[in-house]
């Protein structure tokens, strides 16, 4: 069964700063992984999706990069601006196409 | 306007009442899903469409029924509400095939009292 984990729970940092979110799994065969950002009381908005034959993926300050084989992939953050408070979710589909997501980085950036 | 549409989007309802959850896309997508979230839990799947006549069930499905009316149209029920079903629940469509992304609503809030 694939489990999905992301490292921190929670992260508070100054604007500016640059910053990682982490989220590894469990079982490497996947076709994809998809990093989603979802607001207070809001849906989830889909950031990046990189393929499992890529090793990035970026989006204006967003980058996310893939290692299968180790089972981990990272969300960078430049550049932090109080806009970008959210909680980061990861998530990677099975075999019956459901997502199995992780539990979630709550990113709050301060002015 | 949203691609993916949800109503209502909020929902406060008594013990024992049917509830009706709906979700309409433009997007032309095959796919659709119906997801709960819980808080600590994350997002768990209860039901999922391939097309109109393809409905199949996720790994919380007891106590839901959906309704695929149309491409556009998949609706969510819940027969006889009970409080533990509280929660937020998410309309998502996708294109065919493992590689597509999964697009998503703005969520239902329901509340079971």
């Amino acid at each position: 069964k694939q489990e999905v984990t992301q490292i921190p729970a929670a992260l508070s940092v100054p604007e500016g700063e640059n910053l990682v979110l982490n989220c590894s799994f469990t079982d490497s065969a996947i076709y994809n992984l998809q990093w989603f950002r979802q607001d207070p009381g809001k849906g989830l908005t889909s950031l990046l999706l990189i393929q499992s034959s890529q090793r990035e993926q970026t989006s204006g300050r967003l980058n996310a990069s893939l290692d299968k084989s180790s089972g981990r992939s990272t969300l960078y953050i430049a550049a932090s601006q109080p806009g970008d408070s959210a909680t980061y979710l990861c998530a990677v589909p099975g075999s019956n196409y459901k997502l199995t997501f992780g539990k979630g980085t709550l990113l709050t950036v301060n002015p | 306007d949203a691609d993916v549409t949800q109503t209502p989007r909020n929902r406060i309802t008594k013990t024992g009442k049917r509830i009706m959850l709906e979700c309409s896309q433009t997007k032309g997508h095959d796919r659709m899903y119906w997801y709960r979230q819980d808080p600590g839990l994350g997002l768990q799947l209860i039901y999922y469409s391939f097309d109109v006549k393809d409905i199949n069930k996720g790994e919380i499905s007891d106590g839901y029924s959906v309704s695929r009316q149309a491409q556009a149209k998949f609706s969510l029920s819940l027969e006889s509400a009970i409080p533990n079903q509280t929660a937020l629940y998410f309309c998502a469509t996708s294109e065919a095939g493992y590689h597509q992304p999964q697009h998503f609503g703005d969520g239902t809030r329901l509340s079971i009292l």
